[in-house]
């Protein structure tokens, strides 16, 4: 039972390049969440998902997209990566019926 | 404006101390968490309190919950080398999950 999954671990990505950052869970959770947190600063959310197919702006949605085709998966893509998306990303879910999050252990990303 | 806002930001104590970290909001909630994040590593869930001025022990550390459901507190006793990490507190509204600025503590041994 390996929880939620994040690749690549590490990333460093040009200013106008894009990526997607993996995140795969295999705990049948309907609640998919992507966070970004920037040096000494607590959790910001960009996008969640309460199921497949349906997906939702947080916090700090700008420069990201989403998708969720499947409950385990819940890919982040950064389109045009810009300075300013420098942070480390962590993907958490969590079921339905249960406010406990389970996260990844993240992906650190520069972009230069 | 940040939902959450918790003191001290950072902390630094000698192995044996007690200490007391802080979640404040001006905003009511049914519930609220506590996570630690180590180095490295997604946060991971410590408590979660339900109930207006509600106290929950966890070996050493001890969490509270604010009567009117604004805030909660952490106490741990005796710190040591192990506890050093970042403490978060989250809310969730609705679907989302909202997290406090955090507290960076440090254990020197």
């Amino acid at each position: 039972n390996a929880g939620v999954t994040q690749t690549p671990k590490f990333r460093i990505l040009k200013i106008g390049q894009s990526m997607t950052l993996q995140c795969a869970q295999d705990m049948n959770h309907n609640y998919m969440y992507w966070y970004r947190q920037d040096p000494g600063m607590g959790l910001k959310l960009i996008y969640y998902s309460v199921g497949a197919g349906i997906t939702d702006k947080g916090e700090v949605p700008n420069g990201y997209n989403v998708s969720r085709s499947t409950t385990e998966d819940f890919p982040l893509r950064l389109e045009l990566a810009a300075p300013s998306q420098t942070s480390v990303y962590f993907c958490a879910s969590r079921g339905q019926h249960n406010e406990k999050l389970f996260f990844g252990s993240g992906t650190q990303l520069s972009v230069l | 404006t940040q939902l959450l806002e918790q003191s001290p930001q950072f902390l630094s104590i000698q192995e044996g101390e007690n200490l007391t970290v802080y979640c404040n909001s001006s905003s009511v909630f049914s519930s609220l968490q506590w996570y630690r994040q180590e180095p490295g590593e997604g946060p991971v869930l410590l408590v979660t309190v339900v109930t207006g001025g509600e106290v929950k022990k966890l070996k050493r550390l001890t969490f509270q919950f604010g009567d009117a459901r604004k805030d909660s507190s952490l106490h741990i006793t005796a710190a040591q080398p192990g506890d050093t990490g970042l403490y978060l507190c989250a809310v969730n509204t609705g679907n989302q999950f909202y997290f406090g600025t955090g507290t960076s503590l440090t254990v020197i041994p």
